[in-house]
């Protein structure tokens, strides 16, 4: 199973701000095929980038991500109020499909 | 637009069987484009991907459940349906269903999500 560590665990920042999060896999994610979803309290994940770095359907350009192999980033390049949730990560190249333990991004 | 509305009872003793159904509006199980599965988040935690279907019943379970669990799909109703066995407290749980991105990728990338559903494992 491939293990996926999201770095931080928390970020604080205020909004307008750029925050940068890390997805690190214990094997290489085959075909990039890494995801991105937020997560808002009492709400479900939604997808926002796959294949580490295609921006799913209706997702603002601020949204953005890089990576290949083992190592990926996610960047939001200025934060809006809405922003501020937990990040998951997630491999769907290997069967058992995972999730990082996600990174909370709050207010400073 | 598709929508996914899961539901089934919300507290399960142990050792009994956990059965949740997805109903899906705005769009068809019967598609070729999309695999649909359940994930689960215990709460305060991670995520946890349980298991995908196609439309033909083909099924692709995450290893550390597959001894018990059961994920079906009726096309006629437009729904499909998970079942734990054998359940205990490690498996209270919100219990999403979705759909996956395209059946050109791998069965377990979720666009959109339900809203999810709280089982609870107790006597």
């Amino acid at each position: 199973e491939i293990v996926l560590t999201q770095s931080p665990g928390t970020l604080s920042l205020s909004p307008g701000e750029r925050a940068t999060l890390s997805c690190r896999a214990s094997q290489t994610v085959s075909n990039s095929y890494l995801a991105w979803y937020k997560q808002r309290p009492g709400q479900a994940p939604r997808l926002l980038i796959y294949g580490a770095s295609s921006r799913a359907t209706g997702i603002p350009d601020r949204f953005s991500g890089s990576g290949s192999g083992t190592d990926f980033t996610f960047t939001i390049s200025r934060l809006e109020p809405e922003d501020f949730a937990v990040y998951y990560c997630q491999q769907y190249g290997t069967s058992p499909y995972t999730f990082g333990q996600g990174t909370k991004l709050e207010i400073k | 637009q598709l929508q996914l509305q899961e539901s089934g009872p919300g507290l399960v003793k142990p050792s009994e069987t956990l059965s949740l159904t997805c109903t899906v509006s705005g769009g068809s199980t019967s598609s070729s484009s999309y695999y649909w599965g359940w994930i689960r988040q215990p709460p305060g935690k991670g995520l946890e991907w349980i298991g995908s279907i196609y439309y033909s019943g083909s099924t692709y379970y995450n290893p550390s459940l597959k001894s018990r669990v059961s994920i079906s799909v009726d096309t006629s109703k437009n729904q499909f349906s998970l079942r734990v066995n054998s359940v205990t407290a490690a498996d209270t749980a919100v219990y999403y269903c979705g759909r996956t991105l395209s059946s050109r990728w791998p069965p377990g990338i979720f666009d959109p999500w339900g809203q999810g559903t709280l089982v609870t494992v107790s006597s």
